[in-house]
C-alpha cells in the first residue's frame, strides 16, 4: 500500500458546484496532516492543515478520520480560479513529509 | 520578505553529463528540503537539512546525487552523472521551525531535461 493515496482525477465541475477529494494514508503512527495546491507549472503552496476535530477556511472544509487512515477536502461553491491539483500531505517520521500524486480540479464557467 | 530562491529555472543537458543546482531558503528558515517532483507525481523528498546537518536522506540516489548545505544558508544539489529518468523538477524548500512539522514554503524549481 503507498503511503498517501489520492484519486489523481480530473475532477470536472462547473463554477459554483461542490467537490470533495479524499485521501488514504498507511502510516497509522503519522500526526501532522496537509493540504497543499500546486498550480500547474508552480511551485506547491499550503493551503490548510488538517486537524482531529476537522476545520474550515471560507469555502474549504478539511476532515480527518484517524480510524480509516483517511482525510477529505471539500470545496464549496468552486471557482475557476480553484482549478489546481490538491496535495494531500501526510508527516513520515518526525518532522519529513509525504506527498501523495494530487487531485487535479478544473473548474469551468 | 523574499521568497525561496533557485537557480537555474531550467536545465537541458545529455545522459551522463552533470548538473548543479542551487538554493536560497528564506532568511531565517532552520530546515531545507529539496524535492524531486516527475511529471504527473507528487513532490518525492531527495533530503533535508536542518541548519548545516542531514536529518533525512534515505531516498536520496547517493550513487550519483549529492547535496551540501554550508554554514546552514545556501544549499547545492548535484546529479552526476545524470540519467534519462532524472527529467523532473528539482523543488527546494524552507521551513522556519526546526525539528518539527510546519508550513514548508517552496521556490520555483529548477526544470531538468535529460536527453
Amino acid at each position: 500500500r503507498k503511503e498517501v493515496e489520492q484519486d489523481p482525477g480530473p475532477f470536472n465541475v462547473p463554477e459554483g458546484a461542490t467537490v470533495a477529494f479524499n485521501c488514504t494514508y498507511s502510516n497509522s503512527a503519522s500526526q501532522s496532516f496537509f493540504w497543499y495546491r500546486q498550480d500547474c507549472r508552480k511551485e506547491p503552496k499550503l493551503l490548510m492543515s488538517v486537524y482531529s476535530s476537522g476545520n474550515e477556511d471560507g469555502r474549504f472544509t478539511a476532515q480527518l478520520n484517524r480510524a480509516s487512515q483517511y482525510i477529505s477536502l471539500l470545496i464549496r461553491d468552486s471557482k475557476l480560479s480553484d482549478s489546481a491539483t490538491y496535495l494531500c500531505v501526510v508527516n513520515r517520521g518526525y518532522s519529513t513529509l509525504t506527498f501523495g500524486k494530487g487531485t487535479m480540479l478544473l473548474v469551468s464557467p | 520578505e523574499a521568497g525561496v530562491a533557485q537557480s537555474p529555472r531550467y536545465k537541458i543537458i545529455e545522459k551522463r553529463q552533470s548538473v548543479a543546482f542551487w538554493c536560497n531558503p528564506i532568511s531565517g528558515h532552520a530546515t531545507l528540503y529539496w524535492y524531486q517532483q516527475i511529471l504527473g507525481q507528487g513532490p518525492k523528498l531527495l533530503i533535508q537539512f536542518q541548519n548545516n546537518g542531514v536529518v533525512d536522506d534515505s531516498q536520496l540516489p547517493k550513487d550519483r546525487f549529492s547535496a551540501e548545505r554550508l554554514k546552514g544558508v545556501d544549499s547545492t544539489l548535484k546529479i552526476q552523472p545524470a540519467k534519462l529518468e532524472d527529467s523532473a523538477v528539482y523543488l527546494c524548500a524552507s521551513s522556519l521551525v526546526a525539528g518539527s512539522v510546519g508550513e514548508q514554503f517552496f521556490g520555483p524549481g529548477t526544470r531538468l531535461t535529460v536527453l
